[in-house]
């Protein structure tokens, strides 16, 4: 029972273009949301969050848009640099107990140059 | 500063043998995770320590597994009898406060265990 999907495994985008990255979850009494980045070989590393109160939280050129309504959220790069090739995990929390992280499966950004 | 750190980062393992997988956390993190990383899927929490206790233990696949933290700073995830099924990425996380204040997890580089 997947309760964060991120139903586009890969996203080709030309450099200097937006990257829009998309996620959907089922459980409405989630709080919280972020983005991370993975490099292969190397830990997730945070990006971006977002508290369910809010409906946009922006960071250089990562943007962060949630729509609760719908139970979706999205990232938005812009402009994208080859640099941003990575694969990029949204990630959701209840803010009460663990804050343990539930994660969407991911999807492998290419940026072309 | 230094970051989180996993070792070993590879590890081969015949079934039926049993690992030990070490994390060392950022230094005064009092907060620390363990997830598993199957290949193509995101990471799925194991367990989640406060210092020295382990106030989470829900996602742990199996009693094959266990993790300890005795003093609060390194913890290590141990794998009994290890089965083809466990070959993934384990991740070790840990975060300044304590689980409920919200602070961001920083992530290590993760250990991939293969099992023949």
């Amino acid at each position: 029972d997947q309760q964060v999907k991120q139903n586009s495994p890969s996203l080709s985008v030309q450099e200097g273009r937006i990257s829009i990255l998309n996620c959907d979850y089922t459980n409405s009494m989630f709080d919280y949301f972020l983005w991370y980045k993975k490099y292969p070989a190397e830990g997730p590393t945070f990006l971006i969050s977002i508290s369910s109160i809010k409906d946009k939280n922006e960071d250089g050129r990562f943007t962060v848009f949630l729509n609760k309504s719908a139970k979706h959220l999205s990232l938005h790069i812009v402009p994208s640099q080859p640099g941003d090739s990575a694969v990029y995990f949204c990630a959701a929390i209840f803010t009460s107990g663990t804050y343990k992280y539930i994660f969407g499966t991911g999807t492998r950004l290419k940026v072309l140059a | 500063g230094a970051g989180v750190s996993q070792s070993p980062r590879y590890k081969v393992a015949k079934r039926g043998q049993d690992v030990a997988l070490r994390c060392d956390p950022i230094s005064g993190h009092v907060s620390l995770f363990w997830y598993q990383q199957a290949l193509g899927q995101g990471p799925e929490f194991l367990t989640y320590f406060q210092n020295e206790a382990q106030l989470d233990k829900s996602g742990l696949p199996s009693d094959r597994f266990f993790a300890e933290r005795p003093e609060g700073s390194v913890s290590t995830l141990k794998i009994q009898r290890t089965q083809q099924e466990d070959s993934a990425v384990y991740l070790c996380a840990s975060s300044l406060g304590f689980s409920g204040s919200g602070d961001t997890q920083y992530f290590g580089p993760g250990t991939r265990l293969t099992v023949l």
